[in-house]
């Protein structure tokens, strides 16, 4: 079974600063992918970014990027430029791949409630 | 975009009666959905993977024939809570796999609060 932990229940960050969530995970698994999500107060999951644990080069979209160290089994969401918009939930979750039962099921952490400061 | 529905919103019921959540895939075929629970301040805990035209898998712990889950059609699974208890009362949401898509992206709804009286 997979565990996915994230060790910061709550952070803010002052407006167009940088912040930076930990994310660890442990599996078996050889293929799989990680995702962070957004759950902001209307509580709809809003995907953030997604990386392919096969894949070296670590995953950016926009203001987001992660570092992504799979020996390590760490997967740290970075928000560049942080707007008042990004205020929600995070979630980091974990996708076992193509091994039958289980497949495509997400695996989540308690989450991270980040703030930005006006 | 893909988009999944989520109805209703937000229900309250009384003690003892069943109510019915319905996922739909609005501009796609989904093969596979997941029912999530989540309390407040708490994360998603999935409670069964549902996959059109079989009977829907449960995690472990969560009592089947209380959550009835039907994947009728590549684009409908309901979620029926039967004979519903206040401590029934929780945020429900579905998510959708795309039938055939290698993006292996799930697109989730908007969630359905559930309130029993």
């Amino acid at each position: 079974a997979q565990t996915v932990t994230q060790s910061q229940p709550e952070m803010s960050v002052q407006e167009a600063e940088t912040v930076t969530l930990s994310c660890t995970y442990d599996t078996s698994e050889s293929n799989y992918y990680l995702f962070w999500y957004k759950q902001p107060p209307s509580r709809q999951m809003i995907l953030v970014i997604r990386q392919e644990a096969y894949k070296q080069q670590n995953a950016t979209e926009n203001r987001f990027s992660v570092n992504f160290q799979k020996a390590a089994k760490s997967f740290s969401l970075k928000i560049s430029d942080s707007q008042l918009g990004d205020t929600a939930m995070y979630f980091c979750a974990f996708m076992k791949l193509f091994s039958g039962a289980g497949s495509y099921q997400l695996t989540f952490g308690k989450g991270t409630k980040l703030s930005v400061i006006p | 975009g893909a988009v999944v529905s989520q109805h209703p919103s937000r229900v309250i019921c009384k003690s003892g009666t069943s109510v019915k959540i319905e996922c739909r895939s609005l501009d796609f075929q989904a093969t596979t959905m997941f029912w999530y629970r989540q309390f407040p301040k708490q994360s998603l805990m999935l409670m069964a993977t549902s996959n059109e035209g079989s009977k829907a898998t449960y995690e472990q712990g969560v009592e089947k024939d209380k959550f009835l889950i039907n994947h009728a059609s590549l684009t409908l699974s309901t979620l029926t809570v039967t004979s519903a208890h206040p401590e029934d009362s929780s945020f429900y949401i579905c998510s959708a796999r795309e039938a055939g898509s290698g993006a292996n992206v799930l697109t989730f709804g908007a969630g359905s609060r559930l309130t029993v009286l």
